[in-house]
Order: structure tokens, then C-alpha cells, then sequence
């Protein structure tokens, strides 16, 4: 079945310092999508992506597509305290409804 | 701003009981999902449910698990005979169509002892 992959898993930044998350589908995506949980908190839509390549912008976050629609990423420049959480990939293949999520980054920031 | 609810919040159980989870999804959307999450893992994929039925399912979603709509309004999980390994937080999401969007709910923990 369907795969994705998020690297890396944990991340530790000084409050300032520029933030990258990885995420790698097994299969080709139709779509690519971005959430953030907060500790105890619930799953959170940031962004959908959808274009081979494409790139979108939410002020200091940037979303990017690959041109195989099989891998995104998403920077953080300038890490707030307010940044605090797992971002999660999920993606859907073209084949259906379900959308399956990546393991997940945890973003940790130092004031 | 609408959104989805869950209820309970919190249900612990002793292994082999009956459990359902209550969902009311936002009322113009007419997709529903069911996810779990062990504490500190990833969000896993249940089930998903369009026009009175399930349209897809993973693995983990054996007979123990079923889905239903009662009503207008509420979309609801029953796990027949829990086991340990079921305790996790269960989040329903719900989405309109023409969308990607899931908008998930504050999720229901389910501690199975």
C-alpha cells in the first residue's frame, strides 16, 4: 500500500533559526497536503498542494511539491515559539478518497 | 465558525467491551473519516464514509470495527470487543465536496484496560 515517509522525526531549533521538513510518497500523489497538531491538540490544515513543482507561500512558511508529485517539503523561516508542534504530510493518491499521513516532525523551540 | 464535535472526550474500558465513538461532522460536508493516533505516533487511516457508505478502509479496520450514520446528523465508530492495542485517541474529520480539506475534530481518547 501506499507509503509516506517524513524526515526528520524530531527537530530542535533556537527560537530565530530557519526550520525543514521532508516528505516522500512510495506511489505518485494526486495531491499533497500539510497539517499541524499542537501537543494535545488535534490535526490542523495548513495548505494543500496539487501542480507538479508547485510552490506556495503562508508568510513564513513555504510549501513545495516535486516535480514527480511523490515528495514536498516545508520550510520555517524564523522559528517563533508559536511554530511549537508535529507538522504532518498526508497524501492522496489518485486512485481515492484516503489520504495518508506521514509519521510526522516534531518542531521544538528554544526561546 | 463550524466545526466538527466529538464525543466522549475521554472513555476508558475494560478490554472485551463494546465502545462507540459519536461524531457530528460539520453539516454541509458529506465526506467522513475515522483516524486513529497512539500517543506520540502517526495519524493512521481508518475509514472513510460517502453517501451512507464505506468507501475505503485500511488494514486496521477488521470486523471488530464498524461504521455508521444513523441519522442526519451524527456518524459514529463501534469497536465490538476492544483489545489493548486499540487505545489510542480516535479523530473524526469530515469534508465538503470539491475540497481536500479534513477538518478533524478534538478527537476521543480511548484507554482500554
Amino acid at each position: 500500500g501506499q507509503q509516506v515517509m517524513q524526515i526528520p522525526q524530531y527537530q530542535h531549533v533556537q527560537e530565530g533559526e530557519d526550520f525543514t521538513t521532508y516528505c516522500n510518497s512510495s506511489t505518485t500523489l494526486s495531491n499533497i497536503q500539510w497539517y499541524k497538531q499542537r501537543p494535545g491538540g488535534h490535526p490542523v490544515f495548513l495548505i494543500q498542494l496539487v501542480k507538479s513543482g508547485e510552490v506556495k507561500k503562508q508568510k513564513r512558511l513555504t510549501f513545495q511539491f516535486g516535480e514527480a508529485k511523490k515528495n514536498s517539503s516545508l520550510h520555517i523561516t524564523a522559528t517563533q515559539t508559536t511554530d511549537v508542534g508535529t507538522y504532518f504530510c498526508a497524501g492522496r493518491n489518485n486512485a481515492g478518497n484516503m489520504l495518508t499521513f506521514g509519521g510526522g516532525t516534531r518542531l521544538m523551540v528554544k526561546p | 465558525e463550524p466545526e466538527v464535535t466529538q464525543t466522549p472526550s475521554h472513555q476508558v474500558t475494560q478490554m472485551g467491551q463494546e465502545v462507540i465513538l459519536r461524531c457530528v461532522p460539520i453539516s454541509n460536508h458529506l465526506y467522513f473519516y475515522w483516524y486513529r493516533q497512539i500517543l506520540g505516533q502517526k495519524v493512521e487511516f481508518l475509514v472513510s464514509f460517502y453517501n451512507n457508505e464505506i468507501s475505503e478502509k485500511s488494514e486496521i479496520f477488521d470486523d471488530q470495527f464498524s461504521v455508521e450514520r444513523p441519522d442526519g446528523s451524527n456518524f459514529t465508530l463501534k469497536i465490538r470487543s476492544t483489545k489493548l492495542e486499540d487505545s489510542a485517541m480516535y479523530f473524526c474529520a469530515s469534508r465538503r465536496t470539491g475540497t481536500g480539506e479534513l477538518f478533524f475534530g478534538e478527537g476521543s481518547r480511548l484507554t482500554v484496560l
